[in-house]
């Protein structure tokens, strides 16, 4: 079994801010760990993705995420926000190996990411 | 350029009605599936599929139904049987651990 809690339905920070969006797994296998970004009325868009190599991972437009196993998180980070950030942001898990979860997306509830001037 | 294409965008649907949502993927992806979005609720996972002619079950499958005749495509039915119907609906394709996702169908039972 597998599942993903996002602490904070809605987070808001000022233009340059760090931004902070917490994840945290449960799974009763190793996993590969996934951010997503979604605009309104749109598909999701794979900011980055953890699948066992580096614990830190870097992502696009400036994003990072970090595996943290002992504390089962990955917390997505960006050392300064920017107004184009604003969206919402999905935390994923899947096992990394066989089982019936194998290949299965698990979506935390999401987080939605307002950015203020 | 390879991608995912859901069709139409939006769609309404009267009470009582089967309507039939379109995903096309032109990636050679084996892996589909479907995804209902809900605010507040993530995303819940309704069918899948691993291979032509297969298909499973995800969380949420009752009153929908899907068929994988081709590899390129997965239509999901909302049937008449599932009472809360009006969500957005994403579908995705997979390979190794890469997933690609539509643009979505946003349904509205009116």
């Amino acid at each position: 079994a597998q599942s993903v809690t996002q602490l904070g339905s809605h987070v808001s920070v000022s233009e340059g801010a760090l931004v902070l969006l917490r994840c945290n797994y449960s799974s009763s296998v190793p996993p590969y760990l996934f951010w997503y970004v979604q605009y309104p009325n749109q598909g999701l868009q794979l900011l980055l993705k953890y699948t066992s190599a580096a614990t830190l991972v870097k992502g696009i437009n400036g994003f990072e995420a970090e595996f943290k196993k002992s504390e089962t998180s990955f917390h997505l980070t960006k050392p300064s926000a920017h107004m184009s950030d604003a969206a919402e942001y999905f935390c994923a898990v899947t096992p990394n190996a066989g089982g019936t979860s194998y290949g299965k997306l698990t979506f935390g509830q999401g987080t939605i990411l307002t950015v203020h001037p | 350029d390879g991608g995912i294409t859901q069709s139409p965008k939006y769609l309404f649907r009267k009470e009582g009605q089967n309507v039939t949502l379109s995903c096309e993927q032109n990636l050679n992806h084996d892996a589909m599936y479907w995804y209902r979005q809900d605010p507040g609720q993530g995303l819940r996972l309704i069918y899948y599929s691993q291979i032509v002619n297969d298909f499973q079950k995800g969380d949420i499958a009752e009153g929908y139904s899907v068929s994988r005749e081709k590899k390129e495509s997965f239509p999901l039915t909302v049937t008449s049987a599932q009472k809360n119907p009006t969500a957005f609906y994403l579908c995705a394709s997979k390979k190794g651990d890469g997933y690609t996702f539509g643009s979505g169908t946003r349904l509205t039972v009116v």
